[in-house]
């Protein structure tokens, strides 16, 4: 029982380079979200997927783009990484019904 | 513009003692509030929610308590063990296109010290 798998785990990038993390869910949840966590900032929404075919902008989208491949997967894009972007990224899902949310165990990226 | 407010980025508490977190927020249209606990290098973990048709919610020794007026919430541990050391998430949602958004507050580090 996978739940959200997220790949890569660790990644180190130089400014400029480009990347995409993957998040796959077998949950059959319908919204699909991705996070940053940065130290006193707590956990920051960048982009969701309130259902397939539909992405939307969160809190801090700005040098990030998504897709929303299929029901199971989204996946987040970095075009041209900036040291600003050094943060942990968690993938997550949701039913769309009773609202709990469920996290990936994160993406550590450094851009140096 | 914090939505969710968590002011105590972290708190002390003794072994079966009673540990308080509080969490407060601006948004009127959010209508489901949860906690999430956080272990370092994991991803955060479901701990308990809370309708806003309800003020209270209790699943073994944790409480969720709504204060929908003061637009407060707050989580109870009773007893307080020290597994229960780990950064505690507030997390506020409303529906959106079909789905959910949840806004996350910036987290209280909770010790739970022998």
């Amino acid at each position: 029982n996978a739940g959200v798998t997220q790949t890569p785990k660790f990644q180190v990038l130089k400014t400029g380079q480009s990347m995409t993390l993957q998040c796959a869910q077998d949950m059959n949840h319908n919204s699909m979200y991705w996070y940053r966590q940065d130290p006193g900032m707590g956990l920051r929404l960048i982009y969701y997927s309130a259902s397939e075919g539909t992405t939307d902008k969160g809190e801090v989208p700005n040098g990030y783009n998504v897709s929303r491949l299929n029901k199971r997967e989204f996946s987040l894009r970095l075009e041209s990484a900036a040291p600003s972007q050094t943060s942990v990224y968690f993938c997550a899902t949701a039913t769309g019904i009773g609202n709990t949310i469920y996290f990936g165990e994160g993406s550590w990226l450094t851009v140096v | 513009d914090q939505q969710v407010k968590q002011n105590s980025p972290s708190l002390s508490v003794q072994e079966g003692r009673i540990s308080i977190l509080n969490c407060d927020y601006t948004n009127s249209m959010f209508d489901y509030f949860l906690w999430y606990k956080k272990y370092p290098a994991e991803g955060p973990t479901f701990l308990i929610s809370i309708s806003s048709i309800k003020d209270k919610n209790e699943d073994g020794r944790f409480t969720v308590f709504l204060n929908k007026s003061a637009k407060h919430l707050s989580l109870h541990i009773v007893p307080s063990q020290p597994g229960d050391s780990a950064v505690y998430f507030c997390a506020a949602s409303r529906p959106v296109g079909g789905g959910n958004k949840l806004t996350f507050g910036t987290g209280t580090q909770l010790k739970v010290e022998l």
